[in-house]
């Protein structure tokens, strides 16, 4: 069976210092991977997608970046934090498709979360 | 996306079935119905999804009318880890695009 971690699950960490959130995928191989974050126990905004190894696409403008160095990690980082980087951080996954693409109905799977608070 | 109504709160006695509606009423023909829940502080698990038909499988059954305005989770044998907020949201065949989560029903299991 497939399994996807975070960690670490929570941060505090003070503005302007950098960032580095991990995320692993098992049992899967080829996996999309994406990063979403999530205000308010409401909506998930998505951040960054990856649908191989080096490859991602970013969907909101910010000073966060994010790298896939391997086929199933996937890493959130930022070089100076800021107050409004405060958040509920997760990272998903969906299974590849054949065309190489991503699709709003692949059915994702998320992990436990990272809960980052910047002072 | 289309915009989905779900009532905020339910109670469910444990063992019972637990049966979550939720109204769609302006969804398009290509998007479909999806149900996920979230446990306070952990990430959105997925729990069924579905285009027209009825579909069931392990964890729970999507039942969707044909008109496809509407549709029901059910759980058929409710337990305390059930306890969640659910939320019912279409989406359609397109990529990268946000999880628009409504506020969803607060499930409770009593035992």
């Amino acid at each position: 069976s497939q399994t996807i971690h975070q960690w670490p699950a929570t941060l505090v960490q003070p503005v302007g210092s950098p960032l580095s959130l991990e995320c692993t995928v098992e049992g899967t191989s080829n996996p999309n991977l994406y990063w979403y974050r999530q205000a308010a126990g409401r909506g998930l905004q998505l951040l960054f997608y990856s649908v191989g190894i080096g490859q991602i696409s970013s969907e909101v403008p910010q000073n966060l970046s994010a790298s896939r160095p391997q086929d199933r990690q996937f890493i959130l980082s930022s070089k100076k934090l800021l107050l409004s980087d405060s958040g509920f951080y997760l990272c998903a996954w969906s299974r590849a498709r054949g065309t190489g693409g991503i699709s709003n109905t692949d059915t994702q799977y998320f992990g436990p979360g990272t809960r980052l608070t910047v002072l | 996306d289309a915009k989905t109504t779900q009532p905020p709160s339910m109670d469910c006695a444990e063992g019972r079935a637990a049966n979550l509606p939720c109204n769609h009423s302006t969804i398009s023909g290509n998007e479909y119905v999806y149900w996920y829940r979230q446990i306070h502080s952990q990430g959105p698990q997925y729990i069924i999804h579905g285009l027209k038909n009825n579909e069931t499988n392990e964890m729970a059954s999507l039942i969707i009318t044909e008109d496809r305005k509407s549709s029901t989770l059910i759980l058929p044998h409710a337990t305390l880890r059930d306890t969640a907020v659910y939320y019912c949201i279409v989406r359609v065949d397109n990529y990268g695009q946000n999880f628009v989560f409504g506020p969803g029903t607060r499930l409770s299991v009593l035992p």
